[in-house]
C-alpha cells in the first residue's frame, strides 16, 4: 500500500538548520509531485512547499521562501526538506504528502505520519 | 492573498446532519477539497473536486458548492466523526499556491 514515512525532526536552536526526509513506497514515486505541509501545535494546516514529479519546478509558501529548499531523489524514492535559518514560528509537525492524480495535482491524496520540529533555545 | 474561511466549531448530536462551510472569493473558479483530522493523526482526504468521494470514504460524507461557499455535509453523524475538518483549494492565478481554511472542530454531543 502507499506509504510515506517522515524522519529528521528534532530540537534545533533559532538560526539553526535541519533536513527532513520522507521515504515513499507502494507507488511510482517518480511519477508524482510531492508536498510538505506543516501544523504548528494546536493550529491549522499550512502548505510549505511543492516539487514536481521530475524536480523541474519548485514552489514555496512566502513564510519559508529563501530559507527552505525542497528536493527529491527519485532513485531513492525520497523527498527532502532542507530548513535553514530556523525561527521559533517554524515549530510544527511537518507532513509530506503525495499529490492525487484525480485532483489534477491540486489536492493531497496521501499523507505521512509527520515529524516534529521544535525550534527553541 | 487567497483566503478560505471556516467556522471554528460545529456541534451536532449523533444521527443528526452536520454542515461545515468554507468561503473564499476564488471558489467559483477553483475546486475545493476537504480533509478530516483526528487527534494525533495525519489528515485524510474525504471530498475532492467539491463533491467527489475517494474510495473508502463512507457515503454519509458529501460536498456541495454554491458561489463563493462550499459545504461539507455529514449525514447521520457518528461519534467517530468527531474531528477537525479543513477545506483546501489551489490558487493558480499566479505562482501556484495551496491554501487551507482555518479548520472546524466538529463536536458530536
Amino acid at each position: 500500500q502507499v506509504q510515506l514515512v517522515e524522519s529528521g525532526g528534532g530540537v534545533v536552536q533559532p538560526g539553526g538548520s535541519l533536513r527532513l526526509s520522507c521515504a515513499a513506497s507502494g507507488f511510482t514515486f517518480s511519477s508524482y509531485g510531492m508536498h510538505w505541509v506543516r501544523q504548528a501545535p494546536g493550529k491549522g494546516l499550512e502548505w510549505v512547499a511543492f516539487i514536481r514529479y521530475d524536480g523541474s519546478n519548485k514552489y514555496y509558501a512566502d513564510s519559508v521562501k529563501g530559507r527552505f529548499t525542497i528536493s527529491r531523489d527519485n532513485s531513492k524514492n525520497t523527498l527532502y526538506l532542507q530548513m535553514n535559518s530556523l525561527r521559533a514560528e517554524d515549530t510544527a509537525v511537518y507532513y509530506c504528502a503525495k499529490e492525487a492524480a484525480y485532483c489534477g495535482g491540486d489536492c493531497f491524496g496521501v499523507w505521512g505520519q509527520g515529524t516534529l520540529v521544535t525550534v527553541s533555545s | 492573498s487567497y483566503e478560505l474561511t471556516q467556522p471554528p466549531s460545529v456541534s451536532v448530536s449523533p444521527g443528526q446532519t452536520a454542515r461545515i462551510t468554507c468561503s473564499g472569493d476564488a471558489l467559483p473558479k477553483q475546486y475545493a477539497y476537504w480533509y478530516q483530522q483526528k487527534p494525533g493523526q495525519a489528515p485524510v482526504l474525504v471530498i475532492y473536486k467539491d463533491s467527489e468521494r475517494p474510495s473508502g470514504i463512507p457515503e454519509r460524507f458529501s460536498g456541495s458548492s454554491s458561489g463563493t461557499t462550499v459545504t461539507l455535509t455529514i449525514s447521520g453523524v457518528q461519534a467517530e466523526d468527531e474531528a477537525d475538518y479543513y477545506c483546501q483549494s489551489a490558487d493558480s492565478s499566479g505562482t501556484p499556491n495551496w491554501v487551507f481554511g482555518g479548520g472546524t472542530k466538529l463536536t458530536v454531543l
